[in-house]
């Protein structure tokens, strides 16, 4: 079975500091793409970053980046600075691009808190 | 349009009951997916349209459910005979490629509750 695992029900950060978000997946496929996505209580999910698996350098969005460990099959998403604006659930998930599906496959979530 | 956009917003029915939720997708996406969010599952894939192909029906939970996609564009997520386990926010994306993992755009969510 696919599965993504996010092992950090729930975090916290004092602003301005750096927190790290971790996530693991469990795919036998080469080719996938993965992604962070932010969800604020306004329950929009907002894309925050997508790295291409084929791709062994990291990818950066200003204030947010990953690490990316193909063989471990980990993605963690550090955030830099951290300000109050980011507090939300951080979702980590994946698409395996094969066949008629690009469905995302989501973990369960990690909920950070900014602490003023 | 600017983005995404889903409707109802919020939706109370009574358990029997059928409902219809709409999504709008962004303009000139040919990809347009269904996803359930709900405490005890998490993030669900429900269905998946994609230009002119058949959709991708494998994450919708039973037969009360079904969807459509109209001209490519607008989505209709019907839930018939609704029960209990159905309250969940319903949320609609998009996304403009396939193949590429570009990502896709979320709306704000439709939140049925199931009394």
């Amino acid at each position: 079975a696919q599965t993504v695992t996010q092992s950090q029900p729930e975090m916290s950060v004092q602003e301005a500091e750096t927190v790290t978000l971790s996530c693991t997946y469990d795919t036998s496929e080469s080719d996938y793409y993965l992604f962070w996505y932010k969800q604020p209580p306004s329950r929009q999910m907002i894309l925050v970053i997508r790295q291409e698996a084929y791709k062994q350098q990291n990818a950066t969005e200003n204030r947010f980046s990953v690490n990316f460990q193909k063989a471990a099959k980990s993605f963690s998403l550090k955030i830099s600075d951290s300000q109050l604006g980011d507090a939300a659930m951080y979702f980590c998930a994946y698409i395996i691009p094969q066949g008629g599906s690009e469905k995302l496959v989501f973990g369960k979530g990690t909920k950070l808190t900014v602490n003023p | 349009g600017a983005g995404v956009s889903q409707s109802p917003s919020n939706k109370v029915t009574e358990k029997g009951k059928d409902v219809e939720l709409r999504c709008d997708p962004i303009s000139g996406h040919t990809a347009l997916y269904w996803y359930r969010q709900s405490l005890g599952q998490g993030l669900e894939f429900l269905i998946y349209f994609q230009g002119n192909s058949a959709p991708d029906k494998s994450g919708l939970p039973s037969d009360r459910f079904s969807a459509e996609r109209t001209g490519g564009s607008v989505s209709t997520l019907t839930i018939q005979r609704t029960q209990q386990e159905d309250s969940a926010v319903y949320l609609c994306a998009s996304s403009s490629y396939r193949g590429t993992g570009i990502g896709q755009y979320f709306g704000p969510g439709t939140r049925l509750t199931v009394t």
